[in-house]
C-alpha cells in the first residue's frame, strides 16, 4: 500500500448520472492530483492542488470538476459523462509543495454506458 | 507529439532473463526522470529517480541508467521474475511554476513467461 486510497474502486455510470470519486492520502503530503490514464495511452494531468488550492487545471472539460477541502482529501465530481470518459483515473500526492516524489493511489476504473 | 517517448511498447521474456527498457525524451529544463513500475488495476510505484547530475541508479534488480546530454534513458531488470511482468513508465519532470511537472510516457508492458 502507498498511503494513498481511492473509492470506489470500480464505477459504471450512464451519461445522466452525478458521481464522485474520492481520494485519500495517510501521507502527510500537501499536493494532491487527479490524473487520467486511457488504454494505451500516457497519463494525463487533470488537476493539481498544492496547499489545498488549485495551481493546474489542464483544460479539463467542465463536467469533471474536482474539490479539495482539505490536504488530506480530493474528490473528482463527475456529471453528464461521454463514452470517452472511461478510463482508470488515479489519485497522487506528493510534498515539499509538489516537489517531491509523487504516490500513486490504484485509481477508479470507470466506465460510462 | 509526447515527449516522452518509451520503446518498445510490448515485450515477453522468460523467466531468469534480462531486459532493457528504453525512454527518450525532448523535456526541458529538466529537473529529474523517474521509473515507474505499474501492475495491472494499481496505481503507479517509483522504483528510481535520477537528477540530470547522475548516470545511473540501481533498486535491487532494477537498475536505470541517464545519458542527460543525449535525453535518453534505461531501465535493466536482471533476472527477471513472474512479478516483474507489469508496465514500466519512465516519467520526466519539467520545472513549471512551483510544482515539478511529470511528463509520462506511454509504458512498456512486459511480459514474464515460466
Amino acid at each position: 500500500e502507498t498511503g494513498v486510497t481511492q473509492t470506489p474502486r470500480h464505477l459504471v455510470m450512464g451519461m445522466t448520472n452525478k458521481k464522485s470519486l474520492k481520494c485519500e492520502q495517510h501521507l502527510g503530503h500537501n499536493a494532491m492530483y487527479w490524473y487520467k490514464q486511457s488504454a494505451k495511452k500516457p497519463l494525463e494531468l487533470m488537476f493539481v492542488y498544492s496547499l489545498e488550492e488549485r495551481v493546474e487545471n489542464n483544460s479539463v472539460p467542465s463536467r469533471f470538476s474536482p474539490e479539495c477541502p482539505n490536504s488530506s482529501h480530493l474528490f473528482l465530481h463527475l456529471h453528464t459523462l461521454q463514452p470517452e470518459d472511461s478510463a482508470l483515473y488515479l489519485c497522487a500526492s506528493s510534498q515539499d509543495g509538489a516537489r517531491g516524489t509523487q504516490y500513486f493511489g490504484p485509481g477508479t476504473r470507470l466506465l460510462v454506458l | 507529439k509526447n515527449q516522452v517517448e518509451q520503446s518498445p511498447q510490448s515485450l515477453i521474456i522468460l523467466e531468469g532473463k534480462n531486459c532493457t527498457l528504453q525512454c527518450n525524451y525532448t523535456v526541458s529544463p529538466f529537473s529529474n526522470l523517474r521509473w515507474y513500475k505499474q501492475d495491472t488495476g494499481r496505481g503507479p510505484v517509483s522504483l528510481t529517480i535520477m537528477t540530470f547530475s547522475e548516470n545511473t541508479k540501481s533498486n535491487g534488480r532494477y537498475t536505470a541508467t541517464l545519458d542527460a546530454d543525449t535525453k535518453q534513458s534505461s531501465l535493466h531488470i536482471t533476472a527477471s521474475q513472474l512479478s516483474d511482468s507489469a508496465s514500466y513508465i519512465c516519467v520526466v519532470s519539467e520545472i513549471s511554476g512551483g510544482y515539478n511537472k511529470l511528463i509520462f510516457g506511454a509504458g512498456t508492458r512486459l511480459a514474464v513467461h515460466p
